[in-house]
């Protein structure tokens, strides 16, 4: 399974409404798809799996939304600790494997 | 607390061989599934292994299929990969990620820091 995740890169300022974009070239079993930040130099961190639900300790402003092919990240008001690296993650495929998207990078206006 | 400390990176000649080690704290290790992810130096993310709690199931991404091969020890609560035949390509951070799932791959909850594996003539 291969995701498409765009933009590429999006600007924005802090306040503002982020919206990040995952297409998976075949519909997830279960809406079997994740949502990790990655800042520089840091290991990524899990937001969301299952497509909408929050992992633990992340804020609510982080949301995500979607099913079968196209999948929707939002952070309703940007904070200045959320300009990182986006990434989507699918897990449903079989036989069983792990497929990432390319990134989103989210910079500050 | 989860910790996830990850060794054995280095620098090796294509055809080489290294082990990594990961070694786990702060959950119940023998309840959870283990994987392998690298990062190629400014690139994305490619999952490349992961091992079922038992260790009994493992699963492979193409690319390392014959070549890399993860363990695990759950009397010392550690995780390893295995490679052989390394080749340039190869090169990247590698990441020991907790899986949230018992078997099959499913979703990282905690990550290490990474280990840096560079293979290079």
């Amino acid at each position: 399974i291969v995701l498409t995740q765009s933009p590429g890169t999006l600007s924005l300022s802090p306040g503002e409404r982020a919206t990040l974009s995952c297409r998976a070239n075949q519909s997830l079993v279960n809406n079997y798809l994740a949502w990790y930040q990655q800042k520089r130099g840091q290991a990524p961190r899990l937001l969301i799996y299952s497509a909408s639900r929050g992992a633990t300790g992340i804020p609510d402003r982080f949301s995500g939304s979607g099913s079968g092919t196209d999948f929707t990240l939002t952070i309703s008001r940007l904070e200045p600790e959320d300009f990182a690296v986006y990434y989507c993650q699918q897990y449903g495929s079989s036989p069983p494997s792990i497929t990432f998207g390319q990134g989103t990078r989210l910079e500050i206006k | 607390e989860v910790q996830l400390l990850e060794s054995g990176g280095g620098l090796v000649q294509p055809g080489g061989s290294l082990r990594l080690s990961c070694a786990a704290s702060g959950f119940t290790f023998s309840s959870y599934a283990m994987a392998w992810v690298r990062q190629t130096p400014g690139k994305g993310l490619e999952w490349v292994s992961s091992m079922s709690a038992s260790g009994g199931t493992t699963f492979y991404v193409d690319a390392v299929e014959g070549r890399f091969t993860i363990s695990r020890d759950n009397s010392k609560n550690t995780v390893f990969l295995q490679m052989d035949s390394l080749r340039v390509e190869d090169t990247a951070v590698y990441y020991c990620a907790k899986d949230s799932n018992r078997v099959r791959p499913n979703t990282f909850d905690f990550w290490g820091q990474g280990t840096m594996v560079t293979v290079s003539s």
